[in-house]
């Protein structure tokens, strides 16, 4: 079956520091991959996604990049602030008729001034 | 303006009441979902509705019944709560077409609390 794993946490890190979450797949097919971010006490925002092997995903400064010969869709930013502390998943859906979201664990992102 | 609202925000309630979560989405989606968010922050999904029709049912304990009058409405009725119930509980839409999901837009959660 699908399954989503993404680096354990809790990440910390200081102000404008880069960051990178790993995220890696199994999925059937070709799945369209995501990001989302939970900030404290909210629901998940979708962050990027990208379709299609060698898309890149991009959105307030992350980027991720569907990579089909590593099964990776790692995300990065060049600069981190403390507004990005949050939980964020990485997800697939591998299409098929159920429209299925399959979550990683979450890795949580601190961010110190 | 909220494109999937959820009430209640919080639910405290005491072991072995019946409870319902109320979910409705203003974006024309065709497709929605209940998700339960575990102390963990895993996520895990319990439901789904595509039209109003059931598409996905986990193994959940049949204590929880989902129910979509239409397709902007999914709401989780829970019998019997017990201790582990407690949750962050999640609606979510999407729009579909074929085989393809465009992304989830979700709820801001409710916390259940069962004491």
């Amino acid at each position: 079956g699908d399954s989503v794993t993404q680096m354990e946490g809790p990440v910390t890190l200081s102000e404008e520091a880069f960051l990178t979450i790993n995220c890696t797949y199994t999925a059937t097919g070709y799945p369209s991959l995501f990001w989302y971010v939970q900030y404290p006490g909210e629901g998940l925002q979708l962050l990027l996604k990208a379709t299609k092997a060698d898309d890149k995903g991009s959105n307030k400064g992350f980027e991720a990049t569907y990579r089909k010969e590593t099964t990776s869709f790692h995300l990065e930013k060049g600069s981190v602030q403390v507004s990005d502390s949050a939980v964020y998943f990485c997800a697939l859906n591998s299409g098929g008729s159920n429209y299925k979201l399959t979550f990683g664990k979450g890795t949580l992102l601190t961010v110190n001034p | 303006d909220t494109a999937v609202s959820q009430t209640p925000k919080y639910l405290v309630t005491q072991m072995g009441n019946d409870k319902s979560i109320k979910c409705e989405q203003n974006l024309g989606h065709d497709t929605m979902y209940w998700y339960k968010q575990d102390s963990k922050k895993f996520l895990k999904i319990m439901f789904s509705y595509n039209n109003k029709e059931l598409i996905i049912n986990e193994t959940v304990p049949n204590r929880f019944s989902p129910k979509s009058p239409d397709k902007a409405h999914l709401n989780l009725h829970i019998n019997s709560l017990e201790l582990g119930d407690s949750a962050v509980y999640f609606c979510a839409s999407s729009r579909t077409r074929g085989r393809a999901n465009y992304g989830y837009t979700f709820g801001s959660g409710t916390r259940l609390t069962v004491v």
